[in-house]
């Protein structure tokens, strides 16, 4: 089946600081998601996003789907960041993969 | 909000027992999907149910079983519980399968 890779799996940042989430997938997929796992368990959607770009605030994301790959941009980074970013494909079946999530820490 | 609604939010079983755990999906949404996710791991996919039909399964034990129900709201069973069991337990659902799928707040089961 596909796999899904996140990368960093930690991340510790600076409040007000940027960063980066990557989320590579082993097969073409049909649909993409990412979502926020808060501290108190909540999945929150932040894009469905299979292929382009799209923006929400200080959150974007990027799917360049033929090279397999997605991005989710976090610019000037708030404490309410805080959390478990996971990325999840589904490739034509009906069941979404999930990665394994990017854990990620603002500090104040 | 989503619109996912999940009962019970918390729940404490012994060894052996039995529980339901339940799931009213969004209005309008067809497809119904659950996920478990143990301490610190990842989301498992279980099941997904499609107005009222399965369309998929993943790695669920056959202790556990599910259903969706013609109203549409979904029922996961889990029978003769273990410790191992323990985990967040997550109802989501679509309007049909390639969307966007939008999840409840979990059940937190704990097996003692």
């Amino acid at each position: 089946g596909i796999q899904v890779e996140q990368s960093p799996p930690d991340l510790i940042l600076q409040e007000g600081a940027n960063s980066t989430l990557r989320c590579n997938f082993s097969d073409s997929v049909n649909n993409l998601q990412w979502f926020h796992q808060n501290p108190w368990g909540q999945l929150i959607n932040l894009f469905y996003i299979p292929s382009g770009t799209k923006q929400n605030g200080r959150l974007s994301a990027t799917t360049v789907a033929t090279e397999r790959y997605s991005l989710l941009y976090i610019s000037s980074s708030q404490t309410t960041d805080s959390g478990v970013y996971f990325c999840a494909v589904s490739s034509g079946t009906y069941k979404y993969i999930f990665g394994t999530g990017t854990r990620l820490k603002v500090l104040a | 909000d989503s619109g996912v609604t999940q009962t019970p939010k918390h729940l404490i079983t012994a060894t052996g027992q039995r529980v339901t755990l339940r799931c009213s999906p969004r209005s309008g949404d067809l497809s119904v999907y659950w996920y478990q996710q143990s301490l610190d791991q990842g989301l498992q996919f279980l099941i997904q149910y499609y107005n009222g039909e399965e369309r998929a399964k993943g790695n669920i034990l056959e202790r556990f079983s599910a259903q969706q129900f013609p109203d549409l709201h979904s029922e996961l069973n889990l029978s003769s519980l273990e410790l191992g069991d323990s985990a967040l337990y997550f109802c989501a659902s679509s309007v049909g399968y390639g969307n966007t799928i939008y999840f409840g707040e979990g059940s937190w089961l704990t097996v003692v």
